[in-house]
């Protein structure tokens, strides 16, 4: 079975520009969530969909969006990047009964980001 | 606010003895802490979890201890291998707010042969 997948693996930037980063769940997960991880640092919490709904938010500025499909796939857009944006992006999948309630999460190998 | 918080960021061990990775807590809403792996170039990989009604998880050759009142945990690797050589993240989540995880910095395992 595949895993969770994203989409690049890596990307340049430059500051002020959008960036799109995409996600696809494992199949039959229903909850996606998205980290940010800076060199050195353990991941941050940015955002949790389920069934299309934003259900959790991080402490990020509102450019820092995120959407879910009707698939459970799902994009993750940041906007007037800035040289602190600059980090591996990690999408995470769960089921409803065990990723839901416990927080075990299977994480895709993440989009580096890197903002010029 | 670091809510999880690692304070060892590197532990070199030598294989077939005992690693201790070792994670403190705040937030006493917490309902469960996990145990992440990851490799270069990977994400985390689910390792173990704990309940905090439990105070010991035993998975194979990883246990992992909570205690509540000191708001600590530590995760015990025996016998440790060198495939365990890897960046290990301390985890918190609130009950039902699994996709919320709270991660602390990680630390570094080096597991020499």
């Amino acid at each position: 079975d595949a895993g969770v997948t994203q989409s690049p693996t890596h990307l340049i930037k430059t500051r002020g520009q959008h960036v799109t980063l995409r996600c696809s769940p494992i199949s039959g997960h229903k909850s996606v969530s998205w980290y940010q991880q800076v060199l050195g640092q353990g991941p941050q919490f940015i955002f949790q969909y389920y069934e299309k709904e934003e259900r959790g938010r991080g402490n990020f500025p509102d450019r820092f969006s995120a959407r879910q499909f009707p698939n459970y796939s799902s994009e993750l857009n940041v906007n007037a990047l800035l040289l602190g944006d600059s980090a591996l992006y990690l999408c995470a999948s769960s089921s409803d009964r065990q990723g839901w309630h416990t927080g075990e999460l299977f994480f895709g190998e993440g989009s580096r980001l890197t903002v010029l | 606010d670091q809510q999880v918080k690692q304070n060892s960021p590197s532990l070199s061990v030598q294989e077939g003895r005992i690693s201790i990775l070792n994670c403190d807590y705040t937030n006493s809403m917490f309902d469960y802490f996990l145990w992440y792996k990851k490799y270069p170039a990977e994400g985390p990989t689910f390792l173990i979890s704990i309940s905090s009604i439990k105070d010991k998880n035993e998975d194979g050759r990883f246990t992992v201890f909570l205690n509540k009142s000191a708001k600590h945990l530590s995760l015990h690797i025996v016998p440790s291998q060198p495939g365990d050589s890897a960046v290990y993240f301390c985890a918190a989540s609130e009950d039902n707010q699994g996709g919320k995880l709270i991660f602390g910095q990680g630390t570094e395992l080096s597991v020499k042969p």
